[in-house]
């Protein structure tokens, strides 16, 4: 079985540039997470989804960032425009019942 | 609110030392518990769970023990091996029985384990 998937797996842009960031969870799972880990940090959740809906979007930033999930599967989020502590690397998971499961993530560097 | 508060890194150790890393929480509810491992240059993953007081998780031969008294969830192993050496994060999610709600993770201890 596949597990959660993202893209790009690293990621450099120069401060107020936009940049996405694509997660495919695993395949019948409805739940779905966008975390940030800042260095020497644990993850941090920024949104969750139960299918297409976001239940738990309190701790993103929505002066700049977004995300969306068509159709309850894949999912993107966005940060427009980038700012330098927006470096980190963004976790996406996904559960089904009562386990997340994290994918690789995707490094951000912001110059 | 939660928060999960775990001993600083990094934790140097010999190979077939006894390994304990400290874990405690603040939650309301009935939080589960979960230890996290992320070895280099790899993902998140799950090494063990538990989701009531008493409760004990195992796999690969590390065990932690839901205290609900001390609000704590020490990992253990008995004998460490190079191979184990990664960051480890304690985490909780505040939803009795299972982790739907987002986690809360702790900062993560880096183990290094030498031959």
């Amino acid at each position: 079985e596949a597990g959660v998937v993202q893209s790009p797996r690293y990621k450099i842009i120069e401060k107020k540039q936009p940049v996405a960031f694509w997660c495919n969870p695993i395949s019948g799972h409805n739940t779905l997470y966008w975390y940030r880990q800042n260095l020497g940090q644990g993850p941090e959740l920024l949104i969750r989804y139960e299918n297409e809906e976001a239940v738990d979007d309190s701790q993103l930033p929505k002066d700049r960032f977004s995300a969306e999930r068509l159709k309850g599967v894949d999912s993107t989020l966005k940060i427009q425009p980038a700012e330098l502590g927006d470096s980190a690397v963004y976790l996406c998971a996904s559960s089904a019942l009562d386990t997340q499961y994290f994918g690789p993530g995707t490094r951000l560097t912001v110059l | 609110g939660n928060s999960v508060t775990q001993m600083e890194g990094p934790v140097t150790l010999s190979e077939e030392a006894f390994l304990t890393i400290n874990c405690t929480y603040t939650a309301t509810g009935y939080p589960s518990l979960f230890w996290y491992v992320q070895y280099p240059g790899e993902g998140l993953q799950l090494l063990l769970k538990a989701t009531k007081a008493d409760d004990k998780g195992s796999n690969k031969g590390f065990e932690a023990t839901y205290r609900k008294e001390t609000t704590s969830f020490h990992l253990e192993k008995g004998s460490v091996q190079v191979s184990d050496s990664a960051v480890y994060f304690c985490a909780l999610s505040d939803q009795g029985g299972g982790g739907a709600d987002g986690l809360t993770f702790g900062k993560g201890t880096h183990l290094i384990i030498q031959p």
